[in-house]
C-alpha cells in the first residue's frame, strides 16, 4: 500500500534555531516529492520538488533531501523565523502520471517557532 | 498568471442542510481540477478530480458531490449535510495531463453543527 509517513507530528523551535522534518515513503514506483508548506487556515503552498535522480533541492533557507534508495526525505530550515510557524506536508506521487492518478500526502507535521 | 478562488471562505450549516462550495481557477485553459477535505489532524483526502467540463471522478464513496458546468469552474454540492463533513475544504488545480504540480485554493472551513 502507498503510504507516506512523516515525523515528527509536532515540533516546538526556538527563533534562529534550525530544524530538520523527515518524511518516508513506500510509493512505488517513485516519480516525484514534494514538499509543501501549508499555514493555518490556507491552502498549501509548494516549497520544492525533486525527481528521482535528485538527492537535494534549495529554496533560500529550506533544503530538501532525498534518498530514493532507503526512501527517506528530510526538509531541513535553518535560521528558524516566527513566520516558518505552520503544517509541513510531504507528498508523493507514482511513475505512471495523467490527472488518473493520486497524490499520496502525509499527515504533515506542525512546526511552532517561538520568540 | 494563474489564480484560484474558493468561496465562502469560512461556513457553518445545521446537520440535514444543503451545501454548495464554489472554487474558480483564472488564467488557464482546460485545467484538472480537484477537491480534497482536511480533517484536523489528518492528511488531505482526495474526493473528486475532473479532467473536462461535465467529467467527474470519485475517489470516496460519500455524501458529497461534484459538478463542473464550465471549464474553470468547480462545485462541491451536498443535499443534506452530516457532523462528519465538517472540515477544511481545499480545491486545486494542475495543468492538462498532468497531476504532479497541483496548485491550492485558499480553502473553505466548514463546520456542520
Amino acid at each position: 500500500k502507498n503510504q507516506v509517513e512523516q515525523s515528527p507530528q509536532s515540533l516546538i523551535i526556538l527563533e534562529g534555531k534550525n530544524c530538520t522534518l523527515q518524511c518516508n515513503y513506500t510509493v512505488s514506483p517513485f516519480s516525484n516529492l514534494r514538499w509543501y508548506k501549508q499555514d493555518t487556515g490556507r491552502g498549501p503552498v509548494s516549497l520544492t520538488i525533486m525527481t528521482f535522480s535528485e538527492n537535494t533541492k534549495s529554496n533560500g533557507r529550506y533544503t530538501a533531501t532525498l534518498d530514493a534508495d532507503t526512501k527517506q526525505s528530510s526538509l531541513h530550515i535553518t535560521a528558524s523565523q516566527l513566520s516558518d510557524s505552520a503544517s509541513y506536508i510531504c507528498v508523493v506521487s507514482d511513475r505512471y502520471g495523467g490527472a488518473t492518478n493520486k497524490l499520496i500526502f502525509g499527515t504533515g507535521t506542525l512546526l511552532a517557532v517561538q520568540p | 498568471s494563474q489564480t484560484i478562488h474558493q468561496w465562502p471562505a469560512t461556513l457553518v450549516q445545521p446537520v440535514g442542510s444543503p451545501l454548495s462550495l464554489e472554487c474558480t481557477v483564472e488564467g488557464t485553459s482546460n485545467p484538472n481540477l480537484y477537491w480534497y477535505r482536511q480533517a484536523a489532524g489528518r492528511g488531505l483526502q482526495l474526493l473528486f478530480y475532473s479532467v473536462g467540463i461535465g467529467q467527474i471522478s470519485s475517489e470516496v464513496p460519500q455524501n458529497l458531490s461534484a459538478s463542473r458546468p464550465q471549464d474553470r469552474q468547480f462545485i462541491l454540492s451536498s443535499k443534506k449535510l452530516l457532523l462528519s463533513d465538517s472540515g477544511f475544504y481545499l480545491c486545486a488545480w494542475s495543468r492538462t495531463g498532468t497531476v504532479y504540480e497541483q496548485y491550492f485554493g485558499p480553502g473553505t472551513r466548514l463546520t456542520v453543527t
